[in-house]
């Protein structure tokens, strides 16, 4: 497709487990950004991957997150010992090049933590 | 820290109406502002990009102006639609990393046919 495609749309797990959710940028973009969008809270920024650089992890609320992005394309934002707090919408988008361009967004992954 | 606040937090006008959404930020060291569409379930559409230097951006009925000195911005919609329901949010790109967007928690539109 030509827009940001993220899986699953949906998530529901129980507190503890580990989960993974998969982001596939637009063909050609070579920025990538992860954000987390919660009741109360609005879009919070998570992680950025801009080509072979080392990513930006500044927004990422603890250790037990953490993302990565294979070949310059996909990426995978895990969470391990998911806690109920973790609960909210998990968005990806992606930019050709960085600043100064239009972020993309895809529809997001909601996560639900039982 | 920048912050990024909208007001009002819902708006709800007739058909037709012209009607402007506010943006405020504290920090007037920005690099660009967006102004984003969201549907429920969905996820973001761009709407439009001010750069720093620009004062303005249109696009087909939407206006968005920049006023970075006093950190404000507004967009414009005119002669509303019942397809332009949806929550409006506005982020700024500033800080260190100038992808870093912060945004608003945005505006829900309703058009009343």
């Amino acid at each position: 497709g030509a827009g940001v495609s993220q899986s699953p749309s949906n998530k529901v797990t129980e507190k503890g487990k580990d989960v993974e959710l998969r982001c596939d940028p637009i063909s050609g973009h070579t920025a990538l950004y992860w954000y987390r969008q919660s009741l109360g809270q609005g879009l919070e920024f998570l992680i950025y991957f801009q080509g072979n650089s080392a990513p930006d992890k500044s927004g990422l609320p603890s250790d037990r997150f953490s993302a990565e992005r294979t070949g310059g394309s996909v990426s995978t934002l895990t969470i391990q010992r998911t806690q109920q707090e973790d609960s909210a919408v998990y968005l990806c988008a992606s930019s050709f090049l960085g600043s100064g361009q239009p972020q993309h967004f895809g529809d997001g992954t909601r996560l639900s933590i039982l | 820290k920048q912050e990024v606040t909208q007001i009002p937090a819902a708006l709800s006008v007739p058909e037709g109406e012209n009607l402007v959404l506010n943006c405020s930020f504290t920090d007037s060291a920005i690099y660009n502002l967006q102004w984003f569409r969201q549907d429920p379930g969905k996820g973001l559409t761009s709407l439009l990009l001010i750069q720093s230097s620009q004062r303005e951006q249109t696009s087909g009925r939407l206006n968005a102006s920049l006023d970075k000195s006093s950190g404000r911005s507004t967009l414009y919609i005119a002669a509303s639609q019942p397809g332009d329901s949806a929550t409006y949010l506005c982020a700024v790109a500033s800080g260190a990393g100038s992808y870093q967007l912060t945004f608003g928690k945005g505006t829900k539109l309703s058009v009343i046919p």
